[in-house]
Order: structure tokens, then sequence, then C-alpha cells
């Protein structure tokens, strides 16, 4: 089972859909969470924590349900900059992260 | 913020080459570095963590004779990829987190180096 599991996509919505990201970890120990955003050919970029009270950053809301292992981000009103694959990313307490393969969203004019 | 750099961006060799990337904080130190490698379309994964001062740690199934790794100094950890065969293509990335920094949480990550072995 891999560490940190997402759905693949891709994910195809219309400007101004809302739309939502799972991811499960199998790491009961993992300490910290966070959603990176990753363009092609580029590395990836921060874009937030995640919280099990949630937390919300504009139009991104991010999610964590420790007892299910189980961490979302909803993204409102998508622009087309939103384009990306979106990596869920733990910290197991080793140091390093531990990355998901990623979801890719295509948002369409 | 906190820059890290990637030296090449992009590499194209011959089968039986060696290749060195580099990785550098620009304006703070590293202790730790690490290097990921990630396919298309495949995650990000861990291949070793680069310790100043010290030998590295590599990931399960990494070989350590093949992907030397030096962290001479607290701003530049040195990945070099020996005997480089068209299997090993593929985007290299480095990040570090500071030096002062309380938790691993914190990782700038480098622009990566993309290898392309002929």
């Amino acid at each position: 089972r891999k560490e940190v599991e997402q759905d693949p996509g891709p994910f195809n919505v219309p400007e101004g859909a809302t739309v939502a990201f799972n991811c499960t970890y199998s790491n009961s120990a993992s300490q910290s969470f966070f959603w990176y955003r990753q363009d092609c050919r580029k590395e990836p970029k921060l874009l937030m924590s995640v919280y099990s009270s949630g937390n919300e950053d504009g139009r991104f809301t991010a999610q964590l349900n420790r007892a299910s292992q189980y961490i979302s981000l909803l993204i409102r009103d998508s622009k087309l900059s939103d384009s990306a694959t979106y990596l869920c990313v733990v910290n197991t307490g080793r140091r390093a992260l531990t990355f998901g393969s990623g979801t890719r969203l295509q948002v369409q004019p | 913020g906190a820059v890290v750099s990637q030296h090449p961006s992009r590499v194209i060799c011959k089968s039986g080459t060696s290749v060195k990337i580099e990785c550098r904080s620009l304006d703070f130190q590293a202790t730790t570095m690490f290097w990921y490698r990630q396919f298309p379309k495949k995650s990000l994964m861990l291949m070793a963590t680069s310790n100043e001062g010290s030998k590295a740690t590599y990931e399960q199934g990494v070989e350590k004779d093949k992907f030397l790794i030096n962290h001479a100094s607290l701003t530049l950890s040195t990945l070099t990829v020996t005997s480089a065969h068209p299997e090993d293509s593929s985007f290299y990335i480095c990040s570090a987190t500071p030096t002062d920094s309380t938790s691993t949480d914190t990782q700038y990550f480098g622009p990566g180096t993309r290898l392309t072995v002929l």
C-alpha cells in the first residue's frame, strides 16, 4: 500500500466550478500535512498546510481527519490558473516529506 | 523568501558518462538537504538525505555508489549520477531545510534538473 494515495484524475472542470480532492495516508504517526501545487516541469510549491481544525486561504479550504487518515482540498470558483497537479504531502517524522502521486486539475474556459 | 537554486536546469548526456547536479541555498544555511527524483506522471520519490559534514542517508533501493552525494558546506549539496544510463533519465529535485528551523516541515525546493541520458 502506498504511504500517500491520491486519485490521479484528471479532473476537468469549467471555470467557476467547485472541485474537491481527497487523499489518504497510511502512517498513523504522521505529524504534518500539506497540499503542494506542481506545474508541468516545475518544482512543487507549498499551497497550504492542513490542520485538524480545518483551514481556509481565499478560495482554498483544507481539512484533515486524523481518525480516518484522510485529507481534503476544496477549491471554489476555479480559475484557469488553478490548472496544475495538486500533491498531497505528509511529514511522517522522518525529516523528509512523503508525496502522493498528485491529482491533475484542468480548468476549462 | 528563501531561495534554492539548482544547476544545471537541464542536461543531456551520453550513456556511461557522469553528471553532477548542484543544489545551493542562496540566502540561508542548510544542514540538511534532500534529493528527490520524479518520473513522468509519478510522485516525487526521496532518494537520499544529505547532511553537511557527514555521509548521506540513502533510501532503500537507491544505489549509493551510483548516486554520489556530497554536502561539503552549509549551502551546497551535490548529486553525481555516475555511469548514467537511459533509465536514469528523470527530473531530480532538491530541497533544503534552514539550519535554524525547528521543524523539517519547512522545506524550500530547488527548480529541478531534468536529466536525459541518450
